[in-house]
């Protein structure tokens, strides 16, 4: 059973158009977190939401934007996508506060900027 | 600040051989410990986690076991099939899965 799903799985964009990936959850999880992973290096984290608050990483370029209408969707918005974006977006989920538990990831979207 | 590092890949084995992967941490607080695993074009997937000193994760025949003295989380198989073939990633969190921070990631070949 899905528990965090990704849409689309591959999206394909144009230079400077402006794209949107969604992600939802069914773990009802408080925390919703938008990794960049680059080819063979590290996921990197952009922004996470704690509830409603949202929290960006200081290294995270303006150009990445994100919504969470309510607890079980999160939107990441690339204003003006640049071939240095072409990416997987990875979508996480966690609780927090609770030791015992880890980070859920979904399937992915790999975006590529044409 | 917080942050993982571990061995570079490629990793290439025969089936059956014995596999360690090491992998090490610097934090400021008492993270929790993970290795995730991803298949090509895929997500992430937790293979196993420990969560205090003397912790041993474990899941699929995989093992890791969390050494505050020398701040290290190696995974370990002992006959690694040519299904284990993917990346591992080592990774740490504060407080459970909350901004989990990640390595470079080892990549493993099996070959048959």
């Amino acid at each position: 059973d899905a528990m965090v799903i990704q849409n689309p799985r591959y999206q394909v964009t144009q230079f400077g158009k402006p794209v949107t990936l969604s992600c939802s959850q069914t773990l009802n999880h408080n925390v919703m977190y938008w990794y960049q992973q680059k080819s063979s290096q590290a996921p990197k984290l952009l922004f996470h939401y704690y509830d409603k608050d949202f929290n960006n990483e200081a290294d995270t370029p303006d150009n990445f934007q994100s919504r969470r209408p309510n607890t079980s969707f999160c939107f990441l918005d690339i204003r003006s996508p640049g071939l240095g974006d072409a990416a997987m977006y990875l979508c996480a989920t966690s609780t927090a506060g609770n030791l015992d538990t880890e980070a859920f990831f979904g399937q992915g979207t790999r975006l590529t900027v044409v | 600040g917080n942050s993982v590092t571990q061995m570079e890949g490629p990793v290439t084995l025969s089936e059956e051989a014995f596999l360690t992967i090491n992998c090490t941490y610097t934090a400021t607080g008492y993270p929790s410990l993970f290795w995730y695993v991803q298949y090509p074009g895929e997500g992430l997937q937790l293979l196993l986690k420990a969560t205090k000193a003397d912790d041993k994760g474990s899941n699929k025949g995989f093992e890791a076991t969390y050494r505050k003295e020398t701040t290290s989380f190696h995974l370990e198989k002992g006959s690694v099939q040519v299904s284990d073939s993917a990346v591992y990633f080592c990774a740490l969190s504060l407080t459970g899965g909350f901004k989990t921070i990640f390595g470079a990631g080892t990549r493993l070949f099996v070959k048959a």
